[in-house]
């Protein structure tokens, strides 16, 4: 079946610690996204990247960092410079083109910062 | 600023018709919109997109305005399971997507 993986599920870290949340897709996309979501709040975009090697700072970048070293991977990174951590995380992808429909998501990483 | 504006919530009756409007005053020329909705704890998931016509699929349909500064899901009879949040996208050229802050509706038995 074709989809986005993210792992783990659930995560927790202490302050001060640096973070990585996996994202893995099969579905040859090329465009990848990172997202954000407080409680009751809509997403708000940490990173995407629309090619291999090629990565673009959405409205939320700072205290995150991302690679994209291979097509179907875009792993984030949470540093301990990211004041307030916790939340869900979101990661996506698809076709860059506005025309074609969807952006496809994965399951979330709901991270806890103790 | 947010680029789309929509009613924090909104009821239905189970088996009536919903039309849940969204607000893109600043909309460009080229920008695409969509919309998505999300259950609790799941990553949000595809409803429909259209740029200038009127749009219907399976699960919906979208009006959009002539002027493109506004557009309305229509999901023609509500069921339970339809009770998610529902938000209002703009894709851009850049194929970076702008969610709002989305509207909680809720279904009657």
């Amino acid at each position: 079946d074709g989809g986005i993986t993210q792992s783990p599920k659930y995560l927790f870290r202490k302050e001060g610690q640096n973070v990585t949340l996996s994202c893995e897709q099969n579905l040859n996309h090329d465009a990848m996204y990172w997202y954000r979501q407080d409680p009751g709040q809509g997403l708000r975009l940490i990173y995407y990247s629309q090619i291999v090697n090629d990565f673009q700072k959405g409205d939320i970048a700072e205290g995150y960092s991302v690679s994209r070293e291979k097509k179907e991977s875009f792993p984030l990174t949470v540093t301990s410079a990211q004041k307030n951590p916790t939340a869900f995380y979101l990661c996506a992808s698809s076709i860059p083109r506005p025309d074609i429909n969807e952006q496809f998501f994965g399951p979330g990483t709901r991270l806890t910062v103790l | 600023d947010a680029k789309t504006t929509q009613p924090n919530s909104m009821e239905s009756n189970e088996e009536e018709p919903v039309h849940l409007p969204c607000n893109h005053s600043t909309i460009s020329g080229t920008d695409y919109i969509h919309w998505y909705r999300q259950l609790p704890s799941q990553g949000p998931e595809y409803v429909i997109h259209g740029l200038t016509s009127n749009v219907n699929n399976r699960m919906a349909s979208l009006a959009i305005a002539e002027d493109r500064k506004s557009s309305t899901l229509i999901l023609h009879r509500a069921t339970l399971r339809d009770a998610a949040v529902y938000y209002c996208i703009l894709r851009d050229r850049g194929n970076q997507f702008y969610f709002g802050t989305g509207t909680s509706l809720t279904v009657i038995p």
